[in-house]
Order: structure tokens, then sequence, then C-alpha cells
């Protein structure tokens, strides 16, 4: 079982859906992590929680919405993204927020249609 | 900011040959973590190797090992006796350890593309 999994591994979705990403991590780590990684651009950080607290918000559009219920599970709702929303999102988890290196998840290739 | 600059989107290797990465880095700090990550088709970035800028010594992994020059902001990988597991997107990073604002952020750079031939 790999450290940190991610659900659905493809999604297709429509302008108007609602769908959910979920992330969960088996390595004890206190730290989770939201990346979305397009094509020839670095990995851009979304969103990170340490402890179930949110200590960064990094000017994300208000269509994405994440939750993290307890440090094992992170959650991306998405409601009425765009086409250029599109794009691979990572998951990712570390034992702090500082020096830990942190572990990431296979990854939701999402397609906004 | 840190920025984090990989000069070669493209590189390729003949297997069992050396490979170099390049990989330039933007701070004003005088401590931060190194890293390089591979993501291979599957799409799961993976840790190669970990540097600690304080470090002197350059840091090693089996065939993976890199070339730090602190003065010279650079941080290449070096890949010896590769082999066809390896092509793969690798990507440099950068990592402060001072807490608060933006320094939980992994910076990283825009990657390279690995091809392995046979």
């Amino acid at each position: 079982e790999t450290g940190v999994t991610q659900t659905p591994r493809h999604l297709v979705m429509g302008m108007t859906n609602k769908k959910s990403l979920k992330c969960e991590q088996h390595l004890g780590h206190n730290a989770m992590y939201w990346y979305k990684q397009s094509a020839k651009k670095p990995l851009e950080l979304m969103f990170v929680y340490s402890l179930e607290e949110r200590v960064e918000n990094n000017s994300v559009p208000s269509r994405f919405s994440p939750e993290c219920p307890n440090s094992s599970h992170l959650f991306l709702h998405l409601h009425t993204l765009q086409p250029e929303d599109s794009a691979l999102y990572l998951c990712a988890s570390s034992q702090d927020l500082v020096i830990s290196p942190l572990h990431f998840g296979n990854g939701t290739r999402l397609t906004v249609t | 900011a840190q920025t984090v600059t990989q000069s070669q989107p493209e590189m390729s290797v003949q297997e069992a040959e050396t490979v170099t990465l390049s990989c330039t880095y933007d701070t004003s700090e005088s401590d931060y973590y190194l890293f390089w990550y591979k993501q291979p088709p599957s799409r799961q970035m993976i840790l190669v190797i970990r540097q600690e800028a304080y470090k002197q010594q350059n840091a090693t992994e089996n065939r993976f090992s890199v070339n730090f020059q602190k003065a010279a902001k650079s941080f290449s990988l070096k890949i010896s006796d590769s082999q066809l597991g390896d092509a793969a997107m690798y990507f440099c990073a950068y990592r402060s350890p001072n807490s608060g604002g933006s320094n939980y952020k992994l910076t990283f750079g825009k990657g390279t593309l690995l091809t392995v031939n046979p």
C-alpha cells in the first residue's frame, strides 16, 4: 500500500458539475498539501494543512474548496470549474511543515469539459 | 522570493552511461534544503535525494549524487550507470526551514524530461 493514496485517478467533469478529490496518507504525517501540475509550468501550491488547520491558501479561486477532517484525510471539493482548471492535482504529506520532505500520491488527472 | 531554474527541458542518455541534470536557484537565505524529485509515467513524485545547505558534503544515494555549489547557487544531479527505469521527469526543489510566511512552500523548477536509450 502506497503511503499517499489519491482517488479517483482520472476525472472528467462538466463546468456545472460538483465533484471531490480524495487523498489519504498512511504515514502518520502531520501536514498535507494540494498541488496543481499543469503542462510546462512549475508545480503550484494550492493549500496546506497542519494538524487539520489550514495554514496556507495560495490565492486559489473559491471554486476550489479544501477540507481536512483529520490528519490522515484531505479533500478538494470542485464546483463550477473552468476548462483551464484541467490539470494533474497532486496530494502530498510531510511529517512537519519545515524540513521534512514531501511524499506524494499518484495524482488525479482532471479534465473539465 | 525563491526561484528554481532548470535550464534543460529535455535530456537523453544511453543506458549504463552517466548524465547530469542542472538546477540553479535564487535565495537570500543561508540555510535551506534542496531536493530532487523524480516523476515517472505513473505520475507519483518520488524523492530521489536531499541536501541540507549547511552541509558541505555532497549527498549521495546509490547511483544518484549531487554537486552542490552554494556560492554559485547550483545543485546538479548526477545519475551514474543509467537504467531504463530512470526515465522520468526530474524536478529540482527548494525549501526554507524558516517558519512563517510562505515558507511551507516547496518551490519547484519546471522539470527536465530524461530519456534513457537502450
